[in-house]
């Protein structure tokens, strides 16, 4: 079975900690994403790599950062988290450069900011 | 910005009857996907339909996509009480991006 794998299902984090969600998938995919989901928004695209090292940034890429040292790991990182970004973060991947395939996603994480 | 908005956002019927969902997006795509979220969950892939493709069916699920109207539709048939979930276009351009809509909550009342 494909997989996608998100190191938490759930985190709490105080204001202004440093936050890394990490998230691997083991299909040898070359893209991957970071997407928060939050109540009747749908799912919001944050960050998203297309290739090791190769980052671009998604629709709100505000107070965050990634990382992709591997290509099977991608890491979005929160510099100093705040309340409002309390939210669900879905990790997803997805292969083959040229012919475009679905996207897997991990099981999420939710993460809540006090 | 949401590159798919889903219509109606949600949606209630009778076990048994046909559910469809509407999406609608604003820029060219290289193909359209539906996947379905059950409730606090990760989402799974549903259906891909490519841009040349005007109707894909897989199961008890039918999409047909537009081009010149930019939307599509997910029809499923004869639901059942475990098609209760979220479901989400996505859209795919050159850039690699994809793309969600804000979804569509059906609920499926025995």
């Amino acid at each position: 079975d494909v997989k996608v794998t998100q190191s938490s299902r759930y985190l709490v984090k105080r204001t202004g900690e440093k936050v890394f969600l990490e998230c691997v998938q083991d299909m040898d995919h070359e893209n991957m994403f970071w997407y928060r989901q939050d109540p009747g928004l749908g799912l919001r695209l944050i960050y998203f790599s297309y290739d090791v090292k190769m980052k671009e940034k998604g629709d709100i890429p505000e107070g965050y950062s990634v990382s992709r040292e591997k290509k099977e790991r991608f890491s979005l990182i929160l510099e100093s988290a705040s309340t409002n970004q309390t939210s669900m973060y879905l990790c997803a991947s997805s292969g083959m450069k040229g012919l475009r395939t679905e996207a897997f996603f991990g099981q999420g994480t939710r993460l809540t900011v006090v | 910005s949401q590159q798919g908005e889903e219509d109606p956002q949600a949606l209630s019927i009778q076990e048994g009857e046909n559910a469809t969902m509407n999406c609608s997006y604003k820029t060219s795509i290289n193909n359209l996907q539906w996947y379905r979220q059950n409730s606090g969950r990760g989402l799974v892939h549903l259906i891909l339909i490519r841009s040349n493709e005007r109707e894909k069916h897989s199961g008890r699920l039918r999409v047909t996509l537009d081009t010149s109207k930019k939307s599509s539709s997910l029809l499923i048939t004869a639901s059942r009480a475990a098609d209760t979930a979220s479901y989400f276009c996505a859209t795919d351009s050159s850039a690699s991006k994809i793309i969600f809509g804000s979804g569509t909550r059906l609920s499926i009342r025995p």
